[in-house]
C-alpha cells in the first residue's frame, strides 16, 4: 500500500512563527502536492511538484513556500504564520502517467495547524 | 481555468435510501473526473474515477457515477446507502495537466 506520512498531526503556533510541515511518501511517486482543507471550501491546491527541486504554484500559494530536495519528501513552509492560515493541510502524491495526467492521488492523514 | 461545483453541502438520508450527489465542472477540454471520500477520522481516498470509455463507472462499496459530457456533470449514485457511508464526498476534475481541482464537498449523514 502507498503510504503518505505527514510528520505532525496537530500543531499550535503563534503569529509570525515559521512553520515546517513535512511529508514523505514511500512509493517512488513523481508528483507531490500540498492542499489545504477548510469547511465549505473543499481542498485548495497550494503548491505541487513533479520532480526533485522543481515546484509550481497552485491556486493559493501566497504566504507559503515549498521544498523538494529528495523525491520522497515534500515540505511546506509558512515563513511567517498568520491566523488565516489556521487550517487542515493535506499532502498527496501520485504517479506520473504516460498521458501526463497525474491520476489517483494518495493522501496523508493531514496536519491540523492552529495559529494563535 | 477549471472549476467544480457541488451544490449539496449536507445530505441526510435514512439507511436503504437511494443517493445521488451532484457534481458539475467547468472546463472546455478533455477531463478526467474523480470522486474521493473522507470517512470520519480517516484520510481521503479514491472512490471512483473516469478517464475515458464507458461513461458509467463503478467504484468501491457499490458506488457508481455517470459522466454526461453535454451537461458537464459527474453525479455520484448509490441505490441503497448504509450507515457506514456517512462521510464527506469530494468531486474533482483534472483538466490542465496534472492538477486536480476539488469541489467544496458534500457531507453525507446516514441515519440508522
Amino acid at each position: 500500500d502507498v503510504k503518505v506520512t505527514q510528520s505532525s498531526r496537530y500543531l499550535v503556533k503563534r503569529t509570525g512563527e515559521k512553520v515546517f510541515l513535512e511529508c514523505v511518501q514511500d512509493m517512488d511517486h513523481e508528483n507531490m502536492f500540498w492542499y489545504r482543507q477548510d469547511p465549505g471550501l473543499g481542498l485548495r491546491l497550494i503548491y505541487f511538484s513533479y520532480d526533485v527541486k522543481m515546484k509550481e504554484k497552485g491556486d493559493i500559494p501566497e504566504g507559503y513556500s515549498v521544498s523538494r530536495e529528495k523525491k520522497e519528501r515534500f515540505s511546506l513552509i509558512l515563513e511567517s504564520a498568520s491566523t488565516n492560515q489556521t487550517s487542515m493541510y493535506l499532502c498527496a502524491s501520485s504517479l506520473l502517467l504516460r498521458q501526463a495526467r497525474g491520476g489517483e492521488l494518495f493522501f496523508g492523514e493531514g496536519s491540523r495547524l492552529t495559529v494563535l | 481555468a477549471q472549476s467544480v461545483s457541488q451544490h449539496n453541502h449536507h445530505v441526510i438520508l435514512s439507511e436503504a435510501a437511494s443517493l445521488e450527489l451532484g457534481c458539475n465542472y467547468s472546463y472546455g477540454g478533455t477531463v478526467n473526473l474523480f470522486w474521493y471520500v473522507q470517512y470520519p477520522g480517516q484520510h481521503l481516498q479514491l472512490l471512483l474515477k473516469y478517464f475515458s470509455g464507458d461513461p458509467l463507472v463503478k467504484g468501491i462499496k457499490g458506488f457508481e457515477a455517470e459522466f454526461i459530457k453535454s451537461k458537464f456533470s459527474f453525479n455520484l449514485r448509490k441505490p441503497s446507502v448504509q450507515w457506514s457511508d456517512t462521510a464527506e464526498y469530494f468531486c474533482a476534475v483534472e483538466g490542465s495537466a496534472r492538477q486536480l481541482t476539488f469541489g467544496s464537498g458534500t457531507q453525507l449523514t446516514v441515519l440508522p
